[in-house]
């Protein structure tokens, strides 16, 4: 079975530094991008961006640029966020998912969706 | 436009059929896709590219879609349905989520 096992909750002080681990298994972990989504407190789901595990190619969504780092050790079947600055407005839930995609052969082209998910990781910033 | 627009709260009775809808520029060319999420869990894929369901999925929920705007419905809504709904679609890079629908089974 396909499964993402995201590292624990995190409290952390503004200014500090943190890494989440996403794990994924049953599958071809290099071969799949993985997606990062937060969700802040009683609100909607955010794409952060994307990384592909193979060769790390990454893409950011804009209002994450420069703030986030994602970063992959395919041998391990891992993904991982990072941050070398939090602030108390990174408190939120974070998921990973695993990219997948459908061809629709009728003309509708490609089709990108996550079909499987992390149980999230809760990160707390708080001083 | 990046932005994808749902009702913020629908309702159905116990049986009845409700549809959560999802307009953006961005499903003109390309298709929804819908997410369930229950308090405290993480979102489970419900309806991929427009109208497909994944294993597992009942068949009370159906996926459509039409210019600008894309529906997921459920036909017949059961107590266990009551969640948010988001609905995702993207363009050449990057993805968005619409900001959800809170449905509450009556």
């Amino acid at each position: 079975d396909v499964q993402l096992v995201q590292s624990g909750a995190e409290v952390k002080k503004p200014g500090g530094s943190l890494r989440i681990s996403c794990q994924g298994s049953g599958y071809s972990f290099a071969n799949y991008y993985i997606a990062w989504v937060r969700q802040m407190p009683g609100k909607g789901l955010e794409w952060m961006g994307i990384i592909y595990p193979d060769d790390s190619d990454t893409k950011y969504s804009p209002s994450f640029q420069g703030h986030v780092t994602f970063s992959a050790d395919k041998s391990i079947n891992t993904a991982y966020l990072q941050w070398s600055s939090l602030k108390a407005s990174d408190t939120a839930i974070y998921f990973c998912a695993r990219r997948t995609y459908y061809y629709d052969t009728t003309g509708g082209g490609y089709s990108y969706y996550f079909d499987y998910w992390g149980q999230g990781t809760l990160v707390t910033v708080s001083s | 436009s990046s932005e994808l627009t749902q009702e913020p709260a629908v309702s159905a009775a116990l049986g009845q059929t409700v549809s959560i809808t999802c307009q953006g520029d961005s499903l003109r060319s390309n298709f929804a896709s819908w997410y369930q999420q229950k308090p405290g869990q993480a979102p489970v894929l419900v309806m991929y590219a427009k109208d497909n369901r994944p294993s597992g999925i009942p068949d009370r929920f159906s996926g459509a879609s039409s210019g600008d705007t894309a529906s997921l419905t459920i036909t017949g809504a059961q107590a266990e349905d009551e969640a948010d709904y988001f609905c995702s679609s993207r363009d050449n890079t990057h993805v968005f989520f619409g900001g959800g629908t809170r449905l509450t089974v009556l």
